[in-house]
This record gives structure tokens, sequence and C-alpha cells, in this order.
């Protein structure tokens, strides 16, 4: 079974970048049909996707974050990361990362990591 | 523009059967739609896909008592024989290209 384990800092300061790192153990980030994601959830709010990435490479983004968002894939060591530049408060949020069970007619999320708290406080 | 409207909340007795709804919006009836569930202090779980003939797939572990439906921009949720444990925030998704949208989640009580 396909588990994810987020990574990271629990504190970053404004204006400075978000570095978390997704861990996938039970399946290689390399195969094809899905797409590796990350999503945030703010305190006691809902969940808002961020972007996915497909082992290749290829990004896609949320709009409202796309100026400040990066994706990467590293398929050496099965793992995904995110970096969201100039952080502020608002960016405060728990962060899960996800897979995408991708084809040509559906792209859903059917496994979840845990979850890592990520406040921005100075 | 894709949007999914869920009822901030619903609540239903233990033992008893609850349907929570997720909406289309307008010109995205045909879309499919996955349910996930969110307990108090954890991280999602992905319960099935819903097709819009109502044809619904689930995920690992999930039980019988979680089924799906659909009709016309409608996609339902139906969870039968309640537990405390489906006490939980539960959340739509859909999808299109190169975009992924959360409905706003419903809060179900079982009482």
């Amino acid at each position: 079974q396909v588990q994810l384990q987020e990574s990271g800092p629990g504190l970053v300061k404004p204006s400075q970048t978000l570095s978390l790192t997704c861990t996938v153990s039970g399946g290689s980030i390399s195969s094809g049909g899905y797409y590796w994601s990350w999503i945030r959830q703010h305190p006691g709010k809902g969940l808002e996707w961020i972007g996915y990435i497909y082992y290749s490479g290829s990004t896609y983004y949320n709009p409202s974050l796309k100026s400040r968002v990066t994706i990467s894939v590293d398929t050496s060591k099965n793992q995904f990361s995110l970096k969201l530049s100039s952080v502020t408060a608002a960016d405060t949020a728990v962060y899960y990362c996800a897979r995408g069970n991708c084809s040509s007619t559906s792209c859903y999320t059917d496994y979840w990591g845990q979850g890592t708290l990520v406040t921005v406080s100075s | 523009q894709l949007v999914l409207t869920q009822s901030p909340s619903a609540s239903a007795s233990l033992g008893a059967s609850v349907k929570l709804t997720c909406t289309l919006s307008s010109g995205h009836s045909s879309y499919a739609i996955a349910w996930h569930q969110q307990q108090p202090e954890k991280g999602p779980r992905y319960l099935m896909k819903l097709n819009s003939d109502g044809s619904h797939s689930k995920g690992d572990g999930i039980p019988d008592r979680f089924s799906g439906s659909s009709s016309g921009a409608e996609r339902y949720l139906t969870i039968s024989s309640l537990q405390s444990e489906d006490e939980a925030d539960y959340y739509c998704q859909t999808w299109g290209t190169g975009v992924w949208v959360f409905g706003g989640g419903t809060k179900l009580t079982v009482l």
C-alpha cells in the first residue's frame, strides 16, 4: 500500500521560502498514471489544491499561487518537493502531500499523507 | 467556472442513514467527483470515485456502509448504519485540465 510522508520545518519566517519534501513508499513515483500533489488546509478551513507534478517533471499549479510555487520531483529518492516563496501569515496551514490517480478521463486523490503544520511567524 | 458546493453541516442519529450532497456548477453536470473523509485531527482519507451515472469505485478498506449515487449535477454520499467514528468532515473533489477543485466540506455530526 502506498504511503506518503511529509517532512520539513514547522516554522518559517515571513518573506522566506517554505520548503517541504514528501517521501513515497510502497510504490514508485515513476509509475505512469499518477500525479504527485500538494494540498493545504488553513486552520479550521477546507482543502486548497496547490499543484501537482508528473514524474517526467510536468507541473500544474493553482493559478492563485502559481507565481510563488515550485514543485519538483526526485525519482532517485522517490520524493517530490514543494517550495513556496515570500510567505506570509496567510500561508500558515497544514500541508498535505497526496497521490493523484490520473487517466485520460479522471484525476483524483487516492492516497494522502498525514500532513504537517507549517507556521509562518517571526 | 468549475465549482463544487456542499452544505456546511449535517447531522443524523447513531445507527441511522445520512445522505450528503455535492453540487457541480452549471455546465459541469457530467463530471465525476471523489469523496474524502477527514476525521477530527486526522488527514483526509479517500472514500470513493463517483461517476455521473452513479457508478463508483471505493478505496481500500472502505466499508459497504458507504455508497454513492448521482442525479443531474448532484453527487451524493450515503452513509448507512451510522457509527460514532463517522463523525467527520466530508469533502468532494473534481478535476479539470490541470486543475483540482475541492468543495467547502460538510461537517457531519452523529447524534
